[in-house]
C-alpha cells in the first residue's frame, strides 16, 4: 500500500497542451512538495505547501502552478507544456513534528513533444 | 548556485568492496545533511541522516562521514552487494523541522559481481 501515490505514472503530451499532475498521501502529513528530476541534475523543488492555505514557490516555479485541494491532495499543472519540461515529476511530503524526512512518490514520467 | 556539490557521477564497484560517495557544501547554517537512495522507476528514500554535533554515524553497512571544517560529508558503503546498485544522492537543510532540501546531483552506483 504506497502512502503517497502519483497519477499518471506516464504521460506523453503535445508542445502548448495543458498538463496536470496529482499527487495523494495517506501519511497524514501537513507538508506537501512537488521536485522534478532530471538527468545529471538532481532533485529540484518546484512547489512546497504547508499546508491547504499556505503555497509557496521553489527553486524553479517558472511556468508551473499547484493546487492544495485537501490536506492529502496535491496538484501541479504545467498550463502549456514546453519540451524543456520533459523530465521526472516526484511528490513528497513530510511532517512538521517529524523532523525533516521526506518521504517520495514513485513518480510520474512526462514527454513533451 | 550549486549549494550541495556531489561526486563522483557515477561509480563502479565491486561486490565485497567499499563505495565512498562524497558531498561538500557551502553553507554553513545547513544543520541536516541527509542521503536518499533511488532504485530505478522508484521515488528516493532516506537512507541515512546526520547532524553536525557528531563526526560519523553508522547504520549497519552505510557510514556517513562528517567533516565540519572542510564543509565535506560522505558516505561508506562497506561490503557493496549488487542490490546496492542504485542512485545516491546527499542533500541538506538549514533549521530543525526545514522544509527545504537542497539536493547535489546524485551518484550512479553500480555494484558488479
Amino acid at each position: 500500500d504506497a502512502d503517497v501515490t502519483q497519477t499518471p505514472r506516464n504521460r506523453i503530451t503535445k508542445t502548448g497542451k495543458r498538463i496536470m499532475l496529482e499527487c495523494s498521501q495517506t501519511k497524514g502529513h501537513d507538508r506537501m512538495y512537488w521536485y522534478r528530476q532530471d538527468p545529471g541534475l538532481g532533485l529540484r523543488l518546484i512547489y512546497y505547501s504547508f499546508d491547504v492555505k499556505d503555497i509557496n514557490k521553489g527553486e524553479i516555479s517558472d511556468g508551473y502552478s499547484v493546487s492544495r485541494q485537501a490536506q492529502a491532495k496535491f496538484s501541479l499543472s504545467l498550463e502549456s507544456a514546453i519540451p524543456n519540461q520533459t523530465a521526472l515529476y516526484f511528490c513528497a511530503t513530510s511532517d512538521r513534528t517529524g523532523g525533516n524526512e521526506q518521504f517520495f512518490g514513485p513518480g510520474t514520467r512526462l514527454t513533451v513533444l | 548556485q550549486q549549494q550541495v556539490k556531489q561526486s563522483p557521477q557515477s561509480l563502479i564497484v565491486q561486490k565485497g568492496g567499499i563505495s565512498i560517495i562524497n558531498c561538500a557544501y557551502e553553507n554553513t547554517a545547513f544543520d541536516y545533511f541527509p542521503w536518499y537512495q533511488q532504485f530505478p522507476g522508484k521515488g528516493p528514500a532516506l537512507l541515512i541522516a546526520i547532524r553536525p554535533d557528531v563526526s560519523e554515524k553508522k547504520e549497519g553497512r552505510f557510514t556517513i562521514s562528517f567533516n565540519k571544517s572542510a564543509k565535506q560529508f560522505s558516505l561508506h558503503i562497506m561490503d557493496s552487494q549488487p542490490g546496492d546498485s542504485a542512485t545516491y544522492f546527499c542533500a541538506a537543510s538549514k533549521g530543525a523541522g526545514s522544509y527545504q532540501l537542497t539536493f547535489g546531483k546524485g551518484t550512479k552506483l553500480s555494484v558488479i559481481p
